[in-house]
């Protein structure tokens, strides 16, 4: 079936830990982006990448870090200098460059707890 | 950024009636009107992508309208079934990015 696998499903990290969540998609889709869930808040966008080896700060990029080696995967970086970790992290992908009017197929989510 | 509201937050309906909620969206800049279904534990899943003043969508049970010149958009389920609950989710657009609302969480009584 094609889709979009993250993981891990849920995981905890020690303050000052580096983590990497991990995003692979097998739809072929050129356009990968990494939001964040916070409770009582829309999804926000942290980075997003429209082709292999490029990618795009979104509007919550600090803290974070991402690379796009494989058009593939997407995987994000959770590092010590993000102050607020602890959040339900999707992965989504989109057909063609980024647009607006580009559908997004989402991932089922990492949560992240920070310790 | 762009602030997209979406209202009720939650609400509770007997199965078999129907029911709409609210996407609220600033209408300058308009580009795009995203509805998602989002079940718990299961990822968030497209239901219409709209673009044009006056657009209606239809998916089984569940339509929506757009309106972007006053900046809103509706999301109708005719019949709901204990399926339909879930947190619906809509997303407004400029060019480059999609802004999300927090959500509408729908919960059918069976």
């Amino acid at each position: 079936d094609g889709g979009i696998t993250q993981s891990p499903k849920y995981l905890f990290r020690k303050e000052g830990q580096n983590v990497t969540l991990s995003c692979e998609q097998n739809l072929n889709h050129d356009a990968m982006y990494w939001y964040r869930q916070d409770p009582g808040q829309g999804l926000r966008l942290i980075y997003y990448s429209q082709i292999v080896n490029d990618f795009q700060k979104g509007d919550i990029a600090e803290g974070y870090s991402v690379s796009r080696e494989k058009k593939e995967s997407f995987p994000l970086t959770v590092t010590s200098a993000q102050k607020n970790p602890t959040a339900f992290y999707l992965c989504a992908s989109s057909t063609g460059r980024y647009s607006g009017a580009n559908v997004l197929t989402f991932g089922a989510g990492s949560r992240l707890t920070v310790l | 950024i762009l602030n997209v509201e979406q209202s009720p937050q939650s609400l509770h309906v007997q199965e078999g009636d129907s029911t709409n909620f609210t996407c609220s969206f600033p209408s300058s800049n308009f580009y795009a009107l995203h509805w998602y279904r989002w079940e718990t534990a299961k990822s968030p899943e497209a239901l219409f992508v709209m673009t044009l003043n006056g657009d209606e969508k239809k998916k089984g049970r569940i339509s929506a309208t757009l309106n972007t010149k006053e900046g809103y958009s509706y999301l109708y389920i005719k019949g709901s079934q204990p399926e339909d609950s879930a947190t619906y989710l809509c997303a407004s657009s400029g060019a480059n990015n999609l802004f999300f609302g927090t959500g509408t969480r729908l919960t059918v009584i069976p």
